[in-house]
């Protein structure tokens, strides 16, 4: 079975301030890695994904996050936040077989609140 | 693409009465999914379908939970005999391929008094 530990709930940051959004997952099987992010009111919205390659993974709005397969971390970065950036921020994974995968499993959130 | 479209958006209703929601996936995409999400937890899954095939359920789809995908094309995901643990907002996704994104509809939010 899988599991994907958040580490924390809530982050309060400043604006253009950096973030580091903290994921570790447990898995006695190979994964894909997720970071999906839900905008008040609004659907989940992929951010990035991690299928092979490199561990360094770049993602939409300026975000990113590296694979620590050693330490079974996915860790988001972001550089210099926005107000925009306000919004639930989740960590999935799923187990990987050779054609893709199919359920995601999420992690409980961290919720990024972006103050002026 | 139109996106994920679910209906309704929210729904209540109360105790021991039947719903049904419904998913229109992203127009082609042969596969789709239901999650739940509970207030501050994130999406747990339900099952999911390759094309009309449902491939998986998860152990939290008791045996009044029912989704089929007739067509292949839109799904329904129906509760009878409501509780008031129902109450949660109900996700659909679907995507083209195994490796591709799953994209997520608005959900359908239900109130079970």
């Amino acid at each position: 079975a899988q599991s994907v530990t958040q580490l924390d709930s809530q982050v309060p940051v400043f604006e253009e301030a950096p973030v580091e959004l903290r994921c570790n997952y447990s898995s006695s099987v190979s994964v894909y890695l997720f970071w999906y992010v839900q905008y008040p009111n609004q659907g989940l919205q992929l951010l990035l994904k991690y299928l092979s390659g490199s561990t360094l993974v770049k993602g939409i709005n300026g975000f990113e996050a590296e694979f620590n397969k050693s330490q079974t971390s996915f860790h988001l970065r972001k550089p210099s936040v926005h107000i925009s950036d306000t919004a639930e921020y989740f960590c999935a994974v799923s187990p990987s077989f050779s054609g893709g995968y199919n359920k995601l499993i999420f992690g409980a959130g961290t919720r990024l609140a972006v103050h002026p | 693409d139109t996106g994920v479209s679910q209906d309704p958006r929210h729904k209540i209703t109360k105790r021991g009465q039947n719903v049904t929601f419904r998913c229109d996936p992203i127009s082609e995409h042969n596969r789709l999914y239901w999650y739940r999400q509970t207030l501050g937890q994130g999406p747990e899954f339900l099952t999911y379908f390759q094309n009309e095939a449902q491939l998986e359920k998860s152990r939290l789809l008791s045996d009044r939970f029912s989704a089929e995908r007739p067509k292949g094309s839109f799904s329904t995901l129906e509760i009878q005999r409501t509780e008031q643990g129902d109450s949660a907002m109900y996700l659909c996704a679907s995507s083209l391929r195994p490796r591709d994104t799953q994209y997520f509809g608005p959900g359908t939010r239900l109130t079970v008094l």
